[in-house]
This record gives C-alpha cells, sequence and structure tokens, in this order.
C-alpha cells in the first residue's frame, strides 16, 4: 500500500518568508509525528498528534511553529518568518497508535533558507 | 543534553563480518528502544525494536541486545552485506499508558560502511 508522503520534497525560501510543508500519513494510521534533522544531526522530535486528542507540541523549538492536522489525517507543519538555522530536512511519520507499533516516515523536505 | 547517543560517526565492516552498532541512553523513563537505517535522500525505514521487559530480540540477521542495568543497547549485523550500508540511528521512547508512544528521542546515527 502506499506510505507517506511529503511534498514539496525541496524546498527554497528567502529568510523571513512563511513555508507549508506537507505530510500525508499511511490511511488509517492515528498517529502522526513531524521530525527535522539538521545537517550532522539526530532527527529530533517536533510534535505528535494522536487521533483527536491535543497534540504534543512539546518539541516545537519557537512559536514560529505550528502544526496542525486536518480531519485526522493530512498535516501541515508551518513555519513562520524563517530563520537560516531553520534549514533542515523536516520528517513526517505515522503509526497506528498502538504502543509497540513502530513509525513509518516519508522521503522528507529538505528546506533551505538562504 | 543527548538523552541518546551514539558515539561512533562512523564504522567501517568487512563484508561477511559481524557489525556492532552501540547506543547508550540516560532517560530511565525510556521502556521502547527501534532502530532505523536511513539510505541518502530517503526517510528512515524500521529495522527492529525491543521492550524494555527483554534483553534480546532477534530477526534475521539483526539482533538487538539491551542492558538496561547500564542504560545501553547494541545491533549486531550478521553477516554483514554490501546492501547494509547506510546511517543507523537508534531511537527510544516512552509509551503511554492508554496507548501510543511519545515522539522518539533519536541519536545522531552511525554511518556503517560494508567493504567487500
Amino acid at each position: 500500500g502506499a506510505g507517506v508522503s511529503q511534498s514539496p520534497s525541496n524546498k527554497v525560501t528567502e529568510k523571513g518568508k512563511d513555508v507549508e510543508l506537507r505530510c500525508d500519513p499511511i490511511s488509517g494510521h492515528t498517529a502522526l509525528y513531524w521530525y527535522r534533522q539538521s545537517l550532522g544531526q539526530g532527527l529530533e522530535f517536533l510534535i505528535y498528534f494522536q487521533g483527536n486528542s491535543a497534540p504534543d507540541k512539546s518539541g516545537l523549538p519557537s512559536d514560529r511553529f505550528s502544526a496542525e492536522r486536518t480531519g485526522g489525517s493530512v498535516s501541515t507543519l508551518t513555519i513562520q518568518r524563517t530563520q537560516q538555522e531553520d534549514s533542515a530536512v523536516y520528517l513526517c511519520a505515522s503509526s497506528s497508535g498502538l504502543p509497540e507499533d513502530e513509525q513509518y516516515f516519508g522521503p522528507g523536505t529538505r528546506l533551505t533558507v538562504t | 543534553d543527548q538523552q541518546v547517543k551514539q558515539n561512533s560517526p562512523s564504522l567501517s565492516v568487512q563484508e561477511g563480518r559481524i557489525s556492532i552498532l552501540n547506543c547508550d541512553y540516560t532517560n530511565s523513563m525510556f521502556d521502547y528502544f527501534l532502530w532505523y537505517k536511513k539510505y541518502p535522500a530517503e526517510g528512515p525505514t524500521f529495522l527492529i525494536s525491543i521492550s524494555s521487559i527483554k534483553d534480546k530480540n532477534e530477526d534475521g540477521r539483526f539482533t538487538v541486545f539491551l542492558n538496561k542495568s547500564a542504560k545501553h543497547l547494541s545491533l549486531h549485523i550478521v553477516p554483514s552485506q554490501p546492501g547494509d550500508s547506510a546511517v543507523y540511528f537508534c531511537a527510544a521512547s516512552s509509551r503511554n499508558p492508554g496507548g501510543g508512544a511519545d515522539g522518539l528521542t533519536f541519536g545522531k546515527g552511525t554511518h556503517l560502511i560494508i567493504q567487500p
């Protein structure tokens, strides 16, 4: 079946502009996660949606970052007033929501802020 | 402060030999551990996991060992094959009693290179 998809695959933006990144999780998966991987770093957790519960935003690095998940499916990650340090690969993952089900990752969106 | 540490940025192993990738963690609340494999320009793919109630989990050529007292886990790949060349990430989570799991905490990864 179809895996997690993300768009765009690459995004170049000017410092100060807003960007929106999209994630389409695996159909039926109730849990959705956003991570980012900066150059030379591991994956950094950003935000987690589980069903209709309030999202866990504990990983968001600043209030310029926000995410929503409409209808329990597609999610968008918005970064306002982008800064150069926001340059990274942004990865989305989904899972069934069961405790021991692994997370399935999308290919990521490479964001470059110039 | 890094809660999951992979102290070897890279590891080179000859084809057919055993590859051992190590991972240490500091958060005693972690109760579920996973290994992911990542090729360039692709998202990580799940490899193998282990619950804190176990000390070993095996799946084909891949075995994960967990030493809770030392807060250490390792991934063994035997025999190593050229297609195993990739970046391997160790990850940990705390599972919620009501189901689901918190976001994973990842190490920085180890680049495994299998030499023919």
